[in-house]
């Protein structure tokens, strides 16, 4: 497994503004998940983010309001951009360690927008 | 996209019972994963699979790879008031390595004293 840190663990926020959420492993890996969880709802994978390249997005979730950063293999930051009540949610970075599809979860950031 | 049907979405027990879920998929998947998740937390892997037919145990948790690869089955036995959270199953989107996963509707369990 990895131990797996996430800043902020809240928010409050504004609409109209933008919040990065960081996400921190204590071992070098490949594959960086970010995933988004509604009030209530299971988890939605909004892109994998591997390190040199760039991030590859799911449908319904695009670069300019979701852009990631993923510098290195321990790190990775995800940008809520330009805010609505609806980007309310649970936002959580995971990564995959084993050749088995195995995911290991941080403790997730819980963001709300006004 | 790829959709995982749990059942039951939630349920109320007693201390002491046991407990019986399952997701099914319309989709055969090689590898189911069962995780929990408690308030305010990220989700706990609890067991992985990667055979049809196969049983797995952690503890009071067990958990079985259905044979037709469209279903899977989590019982936790003698249920105790940590056992509360929100359980959900996962399975790959790819056939590759550390592929992404899609997590199924969740069954939320409560446990009384």
């Amino acid at each position: 497994s990895a131990v797996i840190s996430q800043k902020p663990s809240r928010d409050i926020c504004q609409r109209g503004t933008s919040l990065t959420i960081q996400c921190q492993v204590d071992s070098q890996v490949t594959m960086m998940f970010w995933y988004r969880q509604q009030p209530g709802q299971s988890l939605t994978l909004i892109a994998t983010a591997n390190q040199g390249s760039e991030a590859t997005y799911e449908s319904g979730f695009v670069i300019d309001k979701f852009p990631i950063s993923r510098p290195n293999l321990t790190f990775s930051t995800l940008t809520v951009s330009n805010m609505s009540p609806e980007d309310s949610s649970i936002y959580l970075c995971s990564v995959g360690v084993s050749a088995y599809n195995e995911q290991f979860f941080g403790p997730g950031t819980r963001l709300t927008v006004l | 996209g790829q959709q995982l049907n749990q059942s039951p979405q939630s349920m109320f027990i007693q201390e002491g019972e046991d407990v019986s879920m399952n997701c099914t998929s319309s989709s055969i998947f090689n590898t189911w994963l069962w995780y929990k998740q408690d308030p305010g937390e990220g989700p706990v892997l609890l067991i992985a699979l990667y055979k049809a037919g196969e049983l797995t145990s952690n503890g009071r948790l067990t958990a079985q790879f259905g044979i037709t690869r469209k279903d899977s089955f989590l019982n936790i036995s003698a249920s105790i008031p940590s056992d509360v959270g929100i359980y959900f199953c996962a399975g790959p989107l790819d056939t590759g390595t550390a592929s992404k996963l899609t997590f199924g509707t969740g069954t939320r369990l409560q446990v009384t004293l």
